[in-house]
């Protein structure tokens, strides 16, 4: 399978905890993003990276919550002291670079989606 | 900044009808695409169909078109002879095509419902 994985698809935790989320993306793309999804809302962006560096970040990431992308391929999210209110899905995406079906404008394609519930 | 709306919670459409489920958006940017995706009860989001700002003629993809009217701001999805598997949510989304602009900014989305 050559699509984006992501592991675990789901995740239950007590509050307080935290955890850990990966993100593998397609081979040859370089840029990486993460979103999330809460319960009947459209995705929210979190952040992106463009090889290893990390070049935009939402205020939705709060300082609870870190990525890293550290050799450029996959990528790690990480929640600390986690909230009922981090209850959602993480959607991770990629794109190429340059180049892409749309003039470089690089489709992002999407994961299957990690989904973290919060007792 | 930029936004997407989506007013239709929930369309039903009987099987091998034609829908149009609506988009409008807001942006100050002169450049700009508007994307599409299906997202089954799997999760996963797949891309269906692309608009950029600058095109002329409304985009294409077998049974999906985009219906783009730029002075309206407005890029509602149509799916010609819908099937069962067509029932999902449906995400209108865009972003600038500024240089280092990537972020996918995303509509609250519509549940479509096809019955047999």
């Amino acid at each position: 399978d050559t699509g984006v994985s992501q592991n675990p698809r789901h995740k239950i935790t007590k509050r307080g905890q935290n955890v850990t989320f990966r993100c593998d993306p397609i081979s040859e793309h370089n840029r990486l993003y993460w979103y999330r999804q809460t319960l009947g809302q459209g995705p929210e962006f979190l952040t992106y990276f463009q090889n290893e560096a990390q070049l935009e970040k939402s205020r939705l990431l709060s300082d609870r919550f870190s990525a890293e992308r550290p050799k450029g391929s996959f990528s790690t999210l990480e929640i600390q002291r986690t909230e009922q209110g981090d209850s959602a899905m993480y959607l991770c995406a990629s794109s190429p670079g340059r180049g892409g079906s749309y003039g470089g404008l690089n489709e992002q394609f999407f994961g299957p989606g990690t989904r973290l519930t919060v007792l | 900044a930029q936004k997407i709306t989506q007013t239709q919670p929930g369309m039903f459409v009987q099987e091998k009808e034609a829908v149009t489920l609506d988009c409008t958006y807001d942006t100050s940017d002169q450049s700009y695409g508007l994307f599409w995706y299906k997202q089954p009860s799997s999760g996963e989001m797949i891309f269906l169909i692309y608009q950029g700002s600058y095109d002329e003629q409304n985009a294409t993809e077998g049974r999906y078109s985009l219906n783009f009217q730029k002075a309206r701001k407005s890029a509602n999805l149509v799916i010609s002879a819908s099937q069962l598997g067509d029932s999902a949510m449906y995400f209108c989304a865009m972003r600038g095509l500024i240089q280092g602009a990537q972020k996918l900014v995303f509509g609250q989305g519509t549940r479509l419902t096809i019955n047999p």
